[in-house]
């Protein structure tokens, strides 16, 4: 089993709030993906990093890949009761391996 | 495209029952999986395919087969089902396109075994 601690497990948070959720690992991944999962539907892909150091945006979404592609971050700027759900992390290659997870909870 | 498509969406079964759940993707992937999904335990891979007639068992593969007949298919067979098997599972396929792997998942089937 290739180990992947997400963190905080569960957040609740106000509306507008900022908020970041972590992704680590004892090893390196090759790339990692980010997906959003909401109740009762199936985990929906966010982003790809490949790069150690990379940034990516969505929105308002800030997804960074560490320098030695051992951990990630995920930050939420200005929360919406619409980013509510599970954010799950994944090492990928031929088999891919989640993180238990980060419950959102974002308060109107 | 109807994208990734799973039947039941929610199934009971007694111990000791068999039965398939059902996925279908249209995307012309080659590359499907299943996996499952409980409480605190992220989600596990049961077994995957490459192509049409190749699978191999990924990390929670007993109590559970599966073949690929065609390109669209994937069914997931439980042989004698358990209680340890209450969850929900999750079928998916992606593309493969060097690193930049794009994962398509069903909407899940959840299944009580009693």
């Amino acid at each position: 089993t290739q180990l992947l601690e997400q963190s905080p497990q569960f957040l609740s948070i106000q509306e507008g709030e900022n908020l970041t959720v972590y992704c680590n690992s004892s090893s390196v991944f090759s790339s990692l993906q980010w997906y959003r999962q909401e109740p009762g539907e199936g985990p929906v892909l966010l982003v790809t990093v490949v790069t150690g150091g990379e940034v990516k945006k969505l929105k308002r979404l800030t997804f960074q890949f560490g320098d030695a592609r051992k951990d990630s971050s995920l930050h939420i700027t200005a929360a919406q009761p619409g980013d509510t759900g599970l954010y799950l992390c994944a090492r990928t290659g031929n088999q891919f391996y989640f993180g238990t997870g980060t419950s959102l909870t974002v308060i109107p | 495209n109807a994208g990734v498509t799973q039947t039941p969406k929610f199934q009971v079964l007694k111990t000791g029952q068999s039965m398939t759940l059902q996925c279908a993707q249209d995307m012309n992937h080659e590359y499907m999986s299943w996996y499952r999904q409980d409480p605190g335990m992220g989600l596990r891979l049961i077994h995957y395919s490459v192509g049409a007639g190749i699978t191999d068992q990924g990390e929670v593969p007993n109590g559970y087969n599966v073949s690929r007949s065609t390109t669209e298919d994937f069914p997931l067979r439980l042989l004698s089902a358990a209680p340890s098997q209450t969850s929900v599972y999750f079928c998916a396929s992606r593309t493969d396109r060097g690193l930049s792997y794009e994962q398509y998942f069903g909407p899940g089937t959840r299944l009580t075994v009693t």
